[in-house]
């Protein structure tokens, strides 16, 4: 059980793409999913709070405009990377917390979107 | 701010041998805590998790992790390694409360053990 699914996996464009990455929780419910961005050798750094049915939450220095997210339901949260550029290239990688997220219960993981801007 | 320190980035042992990986972190509240594994691959996993109670806790495949409040730490430790622990291990903490909830991940630990 709790299985996140991302998709795509792995994805190559031009500069000045817009790129779309989706998280779905196969199994359960999530009022909130996690994005997260990891650069070669360093940690995961959460980029923002998806929330179901409201406007996500950023982290300080992550571009809202840049990086879109929507939750537009309780199974499905989208990030989209607009007018991509070389310096976005990286790894995308979402989470999903079950129906009334709290401490007591984890996050469950996607394997992750590879972005490579050309 | 918070942070998660693990203090090693690479980390080789023989089968059989015994591993401890470092964690720290910095804040002062209360926080869950957690360890992540990555097998190569394939997506990042839960191992074990901590909230309250007995600061010994065991996870999956012969991991257990202690919390030290004192020193702010959450080593995770297995007595004997196997070939199949080969991966990337990442620690997490998760300052209680707050607006978000989220979780700080440490940098990770890339585990190799050779046969």
């Amino acid at each position: 059980g709790a299985v996140v699914s991302q998709h795509p996996s792995w994805v190559i464009c031009k500069s000045g793409t817009s790129v779309k990455i989706e998280c779905r929780s196969l199994d359960f419910q999530a009022t909130t999913m996690f994005w997260y961005r990891q650069f070669p050798k360093q940690s995961l750094m959460l980029m923002a709070t998806s929330n179901e049915g409201s406007k996500a939450t950023y982290e300080q220095g992550v571009e809202k405009d840049k990086f879109l997210i929507n939750h537009a339901s309780l199974t499905l949260s989208t990030l989209t990377v607009t007018s991509a550029h070389p310096e976005d290239s990286s790894f995308y990688i979402c989470s999903a917390a079950p129906l009334s997220f709290n401490s007591n219960q984890p996050q469950h993981f996607g394997d992750g979107t590879r972005l490579s801007i050309l | 701010a918070q942070s998660v320190s693990q203090h090693n980035h690479h980390v080789i042992l023989s089968e059989a041998a015994s591993l401890e990986l470092g964690c720290n972190y910095s804040y002062g509240g209360t926080v869950n805590l957690f360890w992540y594994v990555q097998y190569p691959g394939q997506h990042l996993q839960l191992l074990l998790k901590y909230f309250s109670g007995d600061p010994l806790v065991k996870g999956i495949k012969g991991f257990e992790a202690e919390f030290i409040k004192s020193k702010f730490s959450f080593n995770l430790r297995k007595p004997s390694v196997q070939w199949s622990d080969t991966a990337e291990y990442f620690c997490a903490v998760k300052p209680y409360g707050g607006a978000t909830n989220k979780l700080i991940f440490g940098t990770g630990t890339l585990l190799a053990v050779q046969p």
